[in-house]
């Protein structure tokens, strides 16, 4: 039982380049979520998927695209890396959608630079 | 909404003696109450939950929290700190939506020898 996996682990990017990070967890949730954490500014949501098929937008989505492929996948894609997006990225997973009492389970994250 | 304020951006304890993670709230409704532990160079790890009931809760590692709601306060706590303990601490609102907006810049825990 791996919990939540993240790949790749590091990624240097040049401005303008594209990627995606890629996220799965074999525990069985419905929901899952992609964070970035930034020095002096915590972890922000980027996006999250309640479910199977559903997308939402959190706080800061500008510049990032997600796709849940299917139940334990949820990829974060960057269509145009910009400095600005220089930062570690967590993808989480919980058990359910709509349910505050379940806790999230976090991957190891990926360390993202963008020169 | 809900939201949380942590005071302290730093906290700093020698080994052996209690530690305590300030966490106050603000909120409309019932708040769905979380701590969370961030070890060096690792994702983040739940600890403990406040959900309803029990105002005493117990988590991982030794720690416990109380919610208060008079000083509408969950502070974490732990009798005895251990230099393994030294690590970022979030303490995080959850939304009825079952996710969580922000989890703040947490406070950093340093557990000296």
């Amino acid at each position: 039982n791996a919990g939540v996996t993240q790949t790749p682990k590091f990624q240097v990017l040049k401005t303008g380049q594209s990627m995606t990070l890629q996220c799965a967890q074999d525990m069985n949730h419905n929901s899952m979520y992609w964070y970035r954490q930034d020095p002096g500014m915590g972890l922000r949501l980027i996006y999250y998927s309640a479910s199977e098929g559903t997308t939402d937008k959190g706080e800061v989505p500008n510049g990032y695209n997600v796709s849940r492929l299917n139940k334990r996948e949820f990829s974060l894609r960057l269509e145009s890396a910009a400095p600005s997006q220089t930062s570690v990225y967590f993808c989480a997973s919980s058990e359910a959608s709509g349910r505050p009492s379940y806790e999230q389970y976090f991957g190891p994250g990926t360390r993202l630079t963008v020169t | 909404a809900q939201s949380v304020a942590q005071p302290e951006d730093q906290v700093n304890v020698a080994e052996g003696n209690p530690l305590t993670v300030k966490c106050t709230y603000s909120v409309s409704g019932n708040p769905y109450l979380f701590w969370y532990v961030q070890y060096p160079n690792r994702g983040l790890q739940f600890l403990l939950k406040y959900i309803t009931g029990d105002n005493l809760v117990k988590g991982s590692y030794g720690f416990e929290a109380e919610f208060n709601k008079s000083q509408t306060s969950f502070h974490l706590k732990k009798p005895s700190a251990l230099v393994s303990d030294s690590a970022l601490y979030f303490c995080v609102p959850f939304y009825d939506s079952g996710y969580a907006l922000n989890f703040g810049k947490g406070t950093s825990l340093l557990v000296t020898p």
